[in-house]
Protein backbone atom coordinates (compact mmCIF):
# COMPACT_ATOMS: atom_id res chain seq x y z
CA UNK A 1 0.00 0.00 0.00
CA UNK A 2 1.02 3.21 -0.96
CA UNK A 3 1.97 6.06 1.91
CA UNK A 4 -0.55 8.21 -0.09
CA UNK A 5 -2.99 7.79 -2.45
CA UNK A 6 -4.56 9.67 -5.04
CA UNK A 7 -7.33 9.52 -8.41
CA UNK A 8 -4.81 10.03 -10.79
CA UNK A 9 -7.49 10.88 -13.11
CA UNK A 10 -7.85 12.67 -15.60
CA UNK A 11 -10.54 14.64 -13.77
CA UNK A 12 -12.92 17.15 -15.71
CA UNK A 13 -15.39 19.10 -15.19
CA UNK A 14 -16.80 21.89 -16.69
CA UNK A 15 -16.65 25.51 -16.25
CA UNK A 16 -18.53 26.59 -13.06
CA UNK A 17 -18.41 23.07 -11.39
CA UNK A 18 -17.32 21.86 -7.82
CA UNK A 19 -14.55 19.68 -8.69
CA UNK A 20 -13.68 17.45 -5.99
CA UNK A 21 -10.10 15.91 -5.39
CA UNK A 22 -9.65 13.05 -2.88
CA UNK A 23 -6.59 11.56 -1.25
CA UNK A 24 -5.67 8.52 1.35
CA UNK A 25 -2.72 7.99 3.54
CA UNK A 26 -1.21 4.79 5.72
CA UNK A 27 0.10 6.81 8.79
CA UNK A 28 -2.35 6.79 11.64
CA UNK A 29 -0.30 9.21 12.92
CA UNK A 30 0.40 11.41 10.50
CA UNK A 31 -0.29 15.11 11.72
CA UNK A 32 -0.51 17.51 8.61
CA UNK A 33 -1.72 17.71 5.41
CA UNK A 34 -1.18 19.63 2.64
CA UNK A 35 -2.58 20.52 -1.00
CA UNK A 36 -0.33 21.41 -3.80
CA UNK A 37 -1.44 22.69 -7.36
CA UNK A 38 1.31 21.81 -10.27
CA UNK A 39 1.09 23.65 -13.47
CA UNK A 40 2.93 21.39 -16.38
CA UNK A 41 6.17 22.10 -16.56
CA UNK A 42 6.58 24.47 -12.78
CA UNK A 43 7.09 23.78 -9.92
CA UNK A 44 4.50 22.65 -6.93
CA UNK A 45 2.45 25.45 -5.30
CA UNK A 46 0.82 25.42 -1.90
CA UNK A 47 -2.72 26.18 -2.19
CA UNK A 48 -4.30 24.58 1.15
CA UNK A 49 -3.24 23.22 4.40
CA UNK A 50 -4.93 21.49 7.54
CA UNK A 51 -4.49 19.83 10.42
CA UNK A 52 -7.24 19.68 12.40
CA UNK A 53 -10.03 17.60 11.45
CA UNK A 54 -12.89 18.92 9.65
CA UNK A 55 -13.51 21.89 7.07
CA UNK A 56 -11.07 24.64 6.40
CA UNK A 57 -12.02 26.98 3.80
CA UNK A 58 -9.94 29.60 1.81
CA UNK A 59 -11.55 31.55 -0.98
CA UNK A 60 -12.53 28.45 -3.59
CA UNK A 61 -10.93 25.85 -1.89
CA UNK A 62 -11.70 23.80 1.01
CA UNK A 63 -9.37 21.58 2.53
CA UNK A 64 -11.98 18.63 4.26
CA UNK A 65 -10.03 16.01 7.39
CA UNK A 66 -10.69 12.86 8.25
CA UNK A 67 -8.02 11.75 10.74
CA UNK A 68 -10.34 8.62 11.59
CA UNK A 69 -10.97 7.30 7.99
CA UNK A 70 -7.69 8.90 7.10
CA UNK A 71 -8.70 10.44 4.25
CA UNK A 72 -7.83 14.56 3.07
CA UNK A 73 -10.03 16.20 0.53
CA UNK A 74 -9.67 19.37 -1.53
CA UNK A 75 -12.97 21.13 -3.55
CA UNK A 76 -12.41 23.64 -5.59
CA UNK A 77 -15.81 25.75 -6.39
CA UNK A 78 -16.66 27.81 -9.29
CA UNK A 79 -13.94 25.91 -11.14
CA UNK A 80 -12.16 27.57 -13.79
CA UNK A 81 -9.85 26.73 -16.85
CA UNK A 82 -6.71 28.16 -15.00
CA UNK A 83 -7.47 25.60 -12.21
CA UNK A 84 -6.60 23.06 -14.60
CA UNK A 85 -3.31 21.40 -12.85
CA UNK A 86 -2.20 18.34 -10.91
CA UNK A 87 -2.58 18.97 -7.72
CA UNK A 88 -0.60 16.78 -5.35
CA UNK A 89 -1.41 15.66 -2.13
CA UNK A 90 1.20 15.78 0.76
CA UNK A 91 1.43 13.96 4.05
CA UNK A 92 3.72 15.09 6.88
CA UNK A 93 4.11 12.22 9.25
CA UNK A 94 3.73 12.02 12.78
CA UNK A 95 6.56 13.72 15.54
CA UNK A 96 9.73 11.94 15.86
CA UNK A 97 9.69 10.20 12.59
CA UNK A 98 12.55 11.15 10.71
CA UNK A 99 10.60 11.22 7.44
CA UNK A 100 10.20 14.24 5.33
CA UNK A 101 6.23 15.51 3.29
CA UNK A 102 5.38 12.92 1.31
CA UNK A 103 3.53 13.55 -2.02
CA UNK A 104 1.03 10.86 -3.59
CA UNK A 105 0.84 10.78 -7.17
CA UNK A 106 -1.19 13.24 -8.09
CA UNK A 107 -4.47 14.33 -9.42
CA UNK A 108 -4.81 15.96 -12.76
CA UNK A 109 -7.53 18.49 -13.45
CA UNK A 110 -8.50 19.63 -16.32
CA UNK A 111 -11.44 22.26 -16.54
CA UNK A 112 -13.54 22.52 -19.71
CA UNK A 113 -14.73 26.22 -20.71
CA UNK B 1 8.50 35.63 -8.00
CA UNK B 2 9.43 32.62 -5.52
CA UNK B 3 11.46 33.40 -2.46
CA UNK B 4 13.41 30.83 -3.13
CA UNK B 5 15.89 30.60 -5.86
CA UNK B 6 17.10 28.07 -8.25
CA UNK B 7 20.07 28.49 -10.75
CA UNK B 8 20.18 27.98 -13.45
CA UNK B 9 16.26 27.26 -14.62
CA UNK B 10 17.67 24.86 -17.52
CA UNK B 11 20.89 22.64 -17.56
CA UNK B 12 22.00 20.55 -20.42
CA UNK B 13 25.25 18.51 -19.36
CA UNK B 14 27.83 15.40 -20.64
CA UNK B 15 27.78 12.38 -18.50
CA UNK B 16 31.37 12.92 -18.24
CA UNK B 17 30.54 16.59 -16.79
CA UNK B 18 30.75 17.77 -13.58
CA UNK B 19 27.86 20.63 -12.53
CA UNK B 20 25.89 22.12 -9.24
CA UNK B 21 22.55 23.74 -8.78
CA UNK B 22 22.40 26.23 -6.44
CA UNK B 23 19.29 27.03 -3.99
CA UNK B 24 18.89 30.21 -1.78
CA UNK B 25 16.30 30.95 0.51
CA UNK B 26 15.95 34.66 2.01
CA UNK B 27 13.40 33.76 4.40
CA UNK B 28 14.74 32.35 7.66
CA UNK B 29 13.68 29.00 7.29
CA UNK B 30 16.10 26.15 8.78
CA UNK B 31 15.29 23.40 6.76
CA UNK B 32 16.25 23.44 2.98
CA UNK B 33 15.39 20.43 0.22
CA UNK B 34 16.22 18.69 -2.70
CA UNK B 35 13.35 16.75 -4.36
CA UNK B 36 13.55 14.97 -7.86
CA UNK B 37 10.72 14.94 -10.20
CA UNK B 38 10.18 12.78 -13.11
CA UNK B 39 7.27 13.54 -15.77
CA UNK B 40 4.09 12.89 -14.40
CA UNK B 41 5.23 11.42 -11.26
CA UNK B 42 5.35 13.16 -7.76
CA UNK B 43 8.24 14.68 -6.33
CA UNK B 44 11.31 12.45 -4.31
CA UNK B 45 13.32 13.29 -1.54
CA UNK B 46 17.21 12.93 -2.49
CA UNK B 47 18.54 15.25 0.89
CA UNK B 48 17.42 17.12 3.67
CA UNK B 49 19.85 19.86 5.84
CA UNK B 50 17.93 20.74 8.76
CA UNK B 51 19.19 22.49 11.85
CA UNK B 52 22.54 22.27 10.45
CA UNK B 53 22.13 18.11 10.14
CA UNK B 54 22.62 16.43 6.78
CA UNK B 55 19.98 13.41 5.88
CA UNK B 56 20.44 11.54 3.12
CA UNK B 57 17.69 9.44 1.22
CA UNK B 58 19.83 6.32 0.89
CA UNK B 59 18.30 5.36 -2.66
CA UNK B 60 19.98 8.20 -4.05
CA UNK B 61 22.98 7.39 -6.27
CA UNK B 62 26.19 8.94 -5.33
CA UNK B 63 26.82 10.88 -8.14
CA UNK B 64 24.86 13.15 -6.68
CA UNK B 65 26.26 15.63 -3.18
CA UNK B 66 24.80 18.05 -1.27
CA UNK B 67 26.54 21.13 0.04
CA UNK B 68 25.02 23.39 2.59
CA UNK B 69 27.45 26.59 2.85
CA UNK B 70 25.38 28.53 5.29
CA UNK B 71 21.78 28.12 6.45
CA UNK B 72 20.56 30.03 3.48
CA UNK B 73 22.01 28.10 0.51
CA UNK B 74 21.61 24.78 -0.04
CA UNK B 75 24.08 23.37 -3.55
CA UNK B 76 23.85 19.88 -5.21
CA UNK B 77 26.71 18.72 -7.20
CA UNK B 78 26.52 16.39 -10.04
CA UNK B 79 29.19 14.56 -11.12
CA UNK B 80 29.03 11.36 -13.65
CA UNK B 81 25.23 11.35 -14.64
CA UNK B 82 23.26 9.25 -16.27
CA UNK B 83 20.16 9.72 -19.02
CA UNK B 84 18.07 8.72 -16.48
CA UNK B 85 18.80 11.69 -14.21
CA UNK B 86 17.21 13.59 -16.35
CA UNK B 87 14.32 15.55 -14.37
CA UNK B 88 13.32 18.62 -12.86
CA UNK B 89 15.44 19.19 -9.76
CA UNK B 90 13.46 21.19 -7.38
CA UNK B 91 14.35 23.08 -4.20
CA UNK B 92 12.41 23.26 -1.34
CA UNK B 93 12.29 25.17 2.78
CA UNK B 94 10.04 25.23 5.56
CA UNK B 95 10.80 27.23 8.80
CA UNK B 96 11.63 23.18 10.28
CA UNK B 97 9.10 23.40 12.96
CA UNK B 98 8.26 19.89 12.94
CA UNK B 99 5.14 17.76 12.07
CA UNK B 100 2.97 19.94 14.20
CA UNK B 101 2.28 22.79 12.51
CA UNK B 102 0.77 23.31 9.06
CA UNK B 103 3.55 24.48 7.95
CA UNK B 104 4.07 23.40 4.37
CA UNK B 105 7.20 23.62 1.63
CA UNK B 106 8.03 26.22 -0.16
CA UNK B 107 9.32 25.71 -3.58
CA UNK B 108 12.03 27.25 -5.65
CA UNK B 109 11.09 27.42 -9.76
CA UNK B 110 13.63 23.95 -10.59
CA UNK B 111 16.21 23.42 -12.47
CA UNK B 112 15.22 21.28 -15.85
CA UNK B 113 18.14 18.91 -16.34
CA UNK B 114 19.12 17.10 -19.49
CA UNK B 115 21.49 14.77 -19.37
CA UNK B 116 23.32 13.52 -23.13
Amino acid sequence: QKEVEQNSGPLSVPEGAIASLNCTYSDRGSQSFFWYRQYSGKSPELIMSIYSNGDKEDGRFTAQLNKASQYVSLLIRDSQPSDSATYLCAVKPRSGSARQLTFGSGTQLTVLP
Amino acid sequence: DTEVTQTPKHLVMGMTNKKSLKCEQHMGHRAMYWYKQKAKKPPELMFVYSYEKLSINESVPSRFSPECPNSSLLNLHLHALQPEDSALYLCASSQGGGPLTEEGYTFGSGTRLTVV
